[in-house]
């Protein structure tokens, strides 16, 4: 089946500081890749749509500056989180489709902490 | 827009039990997906079963099965003979095929857990 990789699987960073998180397809060409945000007994609320080699669609509420993604090749795309604080504490999730095909295939998920 | 609703927030059964999730959605569209996704405590989110819209049979992978009721948008998950393993949060989404895009929603979640 299909692989997704996420990169790191957790992370600390101090408040005012940026963080990259890599999602990776391992097996296959993702067209496009999704970034969603899951708090703590929560859903999974999406951030944006990512397809390669354009611009991501951010969802209404979504800062575009605070949170940079970038899908530069049809194997990785990058979520930025810049200038962090402790709201953005949370639990990031990234998933990807291949060309043509509806089913998403997600990443074991990043785990950020802003002290 | 669309939105999912999973009204229980919680359930527990006993091991072999046999247990529903309920799931509804509203939705203006014809063409769409239905899915259901578990995630366990390790957090990786794992696809149950999924369910085109535009069939009328009911989906099933092997002990799980779903009670697709296109009039009602309802979209109910039954889980037979339930094992330890099946202890995780539940996850109905909804994807709109006619935006393109494959944007998933998600219902609010029902946490499983199965007793020994």
């Amino acid at each position: 089946g299909a692989v997704v990789s996420q990169h790191p699987s957790r992370v600390i960073c101090k408040s005012g500081t940026s963080v990259k998180i890599e999602c990776r397809s391992l097996d296959f060409q993702a067209t496009t890749m999704f970034w969603y945000r899951q708090f703590p007994k929560k859903s999974l609320m999406l951030m944006a749509t990512s397809n390669e080699g354009s611009k991501a669609t951010y969802e209404q509420g979504v800062e575009k500056d605070k949170f940079l993604i970038n899908h530069a090749s049809l194997t990785l795309s990058t979520l930025t989180v810049t200038s962090a604080h402790p709201e953005d504490s949370s639990f990031y999730i990234c998933s990807a489709s291949g060309q043509g095909e509806y089913e998403q295939y997600f990443g074991p998920g990043t785990r950020l902490t802003v002290t | 827009a669309q939105t999912v609703t999973q009204s229980q927030p919680e359930m527990s059964v006993q091991e072999a039990e046999t247990v529903t999730l309920s799931c509804t959605y509203d939705t203006s569209e014809n063409n769409y997906y239905l899915f259901w996704y578990k995630q366990p405590p390790s957090r990786q989110m794992i696809l149950v079963i999924r369910q085109e819209a535009y069939k009328q049979q009911n989906a099933t992978e092997n002990r799980f099965s779903v009670n697709f009721q296109k009039a009602a948008k309802s979209f109910s998950l039954k889980i037979s003979d339930s094992q330890l393993g099946d202890t995780a949060m539940y996850f109905c989404a909804f994807m709109n095929l006619i935006q393109g895009a494959q944007k998933l929603v998600f219902g609010q979640g029902t946490r499983l857990t199965i007793n020994p």
